[in-house]
């Protein structure tokens, strides 16, 4: 079991530009959540997914947007990115309805915005 | 209100004994966590306390709930240079589909040999 992937590990985007950040969950999970966690801060929840559909969301604008396929697998997308917007962007997985702790998180792709 | 606090560094002597600590503020908080983050790395799920509970063993970690207080501590016996990381507190809140996590800032441990 390969537990949670991410991609890419790293990327570095232009104010202005856009990205997209992927996600596998871990096998046997159906529900995938996006953190994100700048330098030196705890992690901030930006929206969680299950059924395909956006179940949460955390105090985030509406440049963050994201999306789950039938696999599970989730993306997460930024608009008009800020410089700001550079942090750690952490997916966590876990099955549908349970407490977090359940929740296993990837590695995390690390956005650096110039 | 939300928030969860924690002291920012620790540093100890290998084979000395940790002790981080949290406050949180919300008293409907259901479950409380330690996650452990290495360089470069994601966060590892240590342990979880239930808010009924005081006390939770776990091999050399140690949690203690004082649910009156909302103090929540995490012990780390013998500790490795290997338990060097930054340890954040989460406490999750809400039910259902309201269920969140509200985490802190994390402590940075270093184990010094």
């Amino acid at each position: 079991d390969a537990g949670v992937t991410q991609s890419p590990t790293h990327l570095i985007k232009t104010r202005g530009q856009q990205v997209t950040l992927r996600c596998s969950p871990k096998s046997g999970h159906d529900t995938v959540s996006w953190y994100q966690q700048a330098l030196g801060q705890g992690p901030q929840f930006i929206f969680q997914y299950y059924e395909e559909e956006e179940r949460q969301r955390g105090n985030f604008p509406d440049r963050f947007s994201g999306h789950q396929f039938p696999n599970y697998s989730s993306e997460l997308n930024v608009n008009a990115l800020l410089l700001g917007d550079s942090a750690l962007y952490l997916c966590a997985s876990s099955r549908g309805g349970l407490p977090a702790y359940e929740q296993y998180f990837g590695p995390g792709t690390r956005l650096t915005v110039t | 209100g939300e928030d969860v606090e924690q002291s920012l560094f620790l540093s100890v002597r290998e084979g000395d004994s940790s002790v981080i600590n949290c406050t949180y503020t919300d008293s409907s908080s259901t479950y409380l966590y330690w996650y452990k983050q290495e360089p470069g790395a994601g966060l590892q799920l240590l342990t979880y306390i239930f808010s009924n509970m005081d006390m939770k063993q776990d091999q050399r970690l140690t949690v203690l709930l004082n649910k009156k207080d909302k103090h929540l501590s995490l012990r780390i016996a013998d500790t490795q240079t290997g338990d060097s990381a930054i340890y954040f507190c989460a406490e999750s809140i809400g039910a259902g589909n309201n269920r969140k996590l509200i985490w802190g800032l994390g402590t940075s441990l270093a184990v010094n040999p």
